[in-house]
């Protein structure tokens, strides 16, 4: 069974502390891993999207990294502002199927 | 440009009647996506349209829920005779699905109470 676990279930942070996040995955026929951010009361945001295993994207203080059976999101100083769910989800099979999501790790970071 | 939209924002109904949550995707994406996020759960894949083929109703928990795309465009998921388990956010995603991978974009949810 295709499964997407996150840990750790929460973290939290001093401004300027950084720290990784990681999502382990059991699919067959992985298309892709995307990671997403989600704030109270709102719709999951759209980080990156990771093809293959060795693959690196970054925007602002984030690097999501893939490998063959896990990603991990690194945060570099972290800004109050980076406070949020981040979700980590995988497409397996043929395109545009949906996607399997872990339950997320909520990250609270305190000036 | 607009991104994927949802209404009502939040609906409130008691135990044993319908109830319609509408999707309205980003223009041009051919793929929609109905999810449910239920309180210290993951999201919980419901139901996929893509285009003119048949939806992928594999997601959906009863035959209490239904789904239906006008046009190829909106979307509207019904769910009849609601029982307090379906308390949840009901979201929405789009993809364009010409893309070998499909990013897909979320709209703001509904969060649906069933007293």
């Amino acid at each position: 069974e295709d499964q997407v676990t996150q840990s750790p279930e929460a973290l939290r942070l001093q401004e300027g502390e950084s720290s990784s996040l990681n999502c382990s995955y059991t699919v067959s026929g992985l298309r892709g891993l995307f990671w997403y951010r989600q704030d109270p009361g709102k719709g999951p945001e759209f980080l990156f999207t990771l093809y293959s295993a060795g693959e690196e994207k970054e925007k602002e203080r984030l690097k999501a990294t893939l490998t063959k059976k896990e990603s991990f999101l690194h945060i570099t100083a972290p800004k109050p502002e980076d406070s949020a769910t981040y979700l980590c989800a995988v497409q397996a099979g043929q395109a545009g199927t949906a996607l399997i999501f872990g339950k997320g790790t909520t990250l609270s970071v305190s000036s | 440009g607009a991104g994927v939209s949802q209404s009502p924002s939040n609906k409130v109904t008691e135990k044993g009647k319908d109830v319609e949550l509408r999707c309205d995707p980003i223009s041009g994406h051919t793929a929609l996506y109905w999810y449910r996020q239920s309180l210290g759960q993951g999201l919980e894949f419901l139901i996929y349209f893509q285009g003119n083929s048949a939806p992928d109703k594999s997601g959906l928990p009863s035959d209490r829920f239904s789904a239906e795309r006008t046009g190829g465009s909106v979307s509207t998921l019904t769910i009849q005779r609601t029982q307090q388990e379906d308390s949840a956010v009901y979201l929405c995603a789009s993809s364009f699905s010409g893309r070998a991978l499909n990013e897909q974009f979320f709209g703001p949810g509904t969060r649906l109470t069933v007293l």
